[in-house]
């Protein structure tokens, strides 16, 4: 089974700045995965998916990247509304995801 | 609009039931695997298992495993998913998600009902 760690848990920024999150699989994997983001009292938000791909209403400020088996999300020029919760997920055996990185304002 | 819409909140006892609906609206109902996906107060998500809105074939997370039972009525476009056996662990928000691809039992999770909060307590 595959193991999807998130780091930082909390990432304290500025509205402006450029917010890098990080999902490393526990081994290697294909490039199917995703991003969510989430909001006090709502249902998560598809961001990203296939590593790399901005869903359906996402702004261009979200880019998905990998690098061997650590993907990250880049979030340039943090907007207030971005802030809340991200996920990552990856369909492998299981439908497994990361334990979330907490965007907050700094 | 393309949306799922969820059963409201509810209040159970230990022991007892739960069974949650999701209502799809505005897509290709048995095009699309759905999932089942819980949070407990203040964690993570955890997915609990999928249905084939088209077959009716069903997989779920081994730790739900004799405990969850996914179906649905194509006829209505709702899908539903039962947890027996209810304890306080299992007071959570449950979602039920379609996957983004047509057909594709694991995927991105690309439209999410609204969320349906169950307390277990006595």
């Amino acid at each position: 089974e595959i193991v999807l760690t998130q780091s930082p848990a909390t990432l304290s920024l500025s509205p402006g700045e450029r917010a890098s999150l990080s999902c490393r699989a526990s081994q290697n994997v294909n490039r199917y995965l995703a991003w969510y983001q989430q909001k006090p009292g709502q249902a998560p938000r598809l961001v990203i998916y296939d590593t790399s791909n901005r869903a359906a209403g996402i702004p261009a400020r979200f880019s998905g990247s990998v690098s061997g088996r650590d993907f990250t999300l880049t979030i340039n020029s943090l907007e207030p509304e971005d802030f809340a919760v991200y996920y990552c997920q990856h369909r492998s055996n299981w439908l497994t995801f990361g334990g979330g990185t907490k965007v907050e304002i700094k | 609009q393309v949306q799922l819409v969820q059963s409201g909140a509810e209040v159970k006892n230990p022991g007892a039931s739960i069974k949650v609906s999701c209502k799809a609206s505005e897509y290709t109902f048995i095009g699309y695997y759905i999932y089942w996906v819980r949070q407990a107060p203040g964690q993570g998500l955890e997915w609990m298992g999928w249905i084939n809105p088209n077959s009716g074939d069903t997989d779920y997370a081994q730790s739900f495993q004799g405990r969850v039972t996914m179906t649905r009525d194509t006829s209505t476009t709702t899908a539903y998913m039962e947890l027996s056996s209810l304890t306080s662990d299992d007071t959570a928000v449950y979602y039920c998600a379609k996957v983004l691809e047509w057909q594709q039992i694991k995927g991105a999770l690309d439209l999410w009902g609204q969320g349906t909060k169950v307390t277990v307590s006595s």
